[in-house]
């Protein structure tokens, strides 16, 4: 059964400090790897989507990063700011199989960026 | 355009009650899913509609819990008898294919239910 973890389970950074969000992932068998983002008392909002054939994907100040193989992705979050304040959220999609569109989630990282 | 709505935004319910949650998905998304979200916990699945195929219902958690699709649109997920371990945040997710055969999903606000 695939087993997703976030660490750390909380962070909290000074405003304009770049940081780093790690997802690892026990079945490297998956399809792909999403990044969200989701705002207190709100639904979850997409990041980013990596391929299994793919090694990052960027947008704006995000990059992610997959290693398959090793079972790992980051969430790289350069010149940090207030608005980033949320928890992130890491959730994969087995490569096949039964259920293989469903999304295994990680527990999320709640980020505060302190002004 | 419009993304995936859900109602009640909050609902707040007595125990061994029946309650009905909604979901309208984004026009022209094939596929559907719900989601859970206890306290602590990630976000735990719970069915799946994809087109006219029969719904995935795997993760349902007991008999209690049922959910339909109406027209390929709009889906009802259903709670009878609640107990207060239902109280979670309940997500709804359309999908459509975002390169090769991968389905992106795009999610709800979410429905807050408490079970007192």
């Amino acid at each position: 059964k695939q087993e997703v973890t976030q660490i750390p389970a909380a962070l909290s950074v000074p405003e304009g400090e770049n940081l780093v969000l790690n997802c690892s992932f026990t079945d490297s068998a998956i399809y792909n790897l999403q990044w969200f983002r989701q705002d207190p008392g709100k639904g979850l909002t997409s990041l980013l989507l990596i391929q299994s054939s793919q090694r990052e994907q960027t947008s704006g100040r995000l990059n992610a990063s997959l290693d398959k193989s090793s079972g790992r992705s980051t969430l790289y979050i350069a010149a940090s700011q207030p608005g980033d304040s949320a928890t992130y959220l890491c959730a994969v999609r087995p490569h096949s199989g039964a259920g293989s569109y469903q999304l295994t989630f990680g527990k999320g990282t709640k980020l505060s960026v302190i002004p | 355009g419009a993304g995936v709505s859900q109602s009640p935004s909050n609902k707040v319910t007595e125990k061994g009650k029946d309650v009905e949650l909604r979901c309208d998905p984004i026009s022209g998304h094939t596929a559907l899913y719900w989601y859970r979200q206890s306290l602590g916990q990630g976000l735990e699945f719970l069915i799946y509609f994809q087109g006219n195929s029969a719904p995935d219902k795997s993760g349902l958690p007991s008999d209690r819990f049922s959910a339909e699709r109406t027209g390929g649109s709009v889906s009802t997920l259903t709670i009878q008898r609640t107990q207060q371990e239902d109280s979670a945040v309940y997500l709804c997710a359309s999908g459509i294919r975002a390169g090769g055969s991968s389905y992106e999903q795009y999610f709800g606000p979410g429905t807050r239910l408490t079970v007192t």
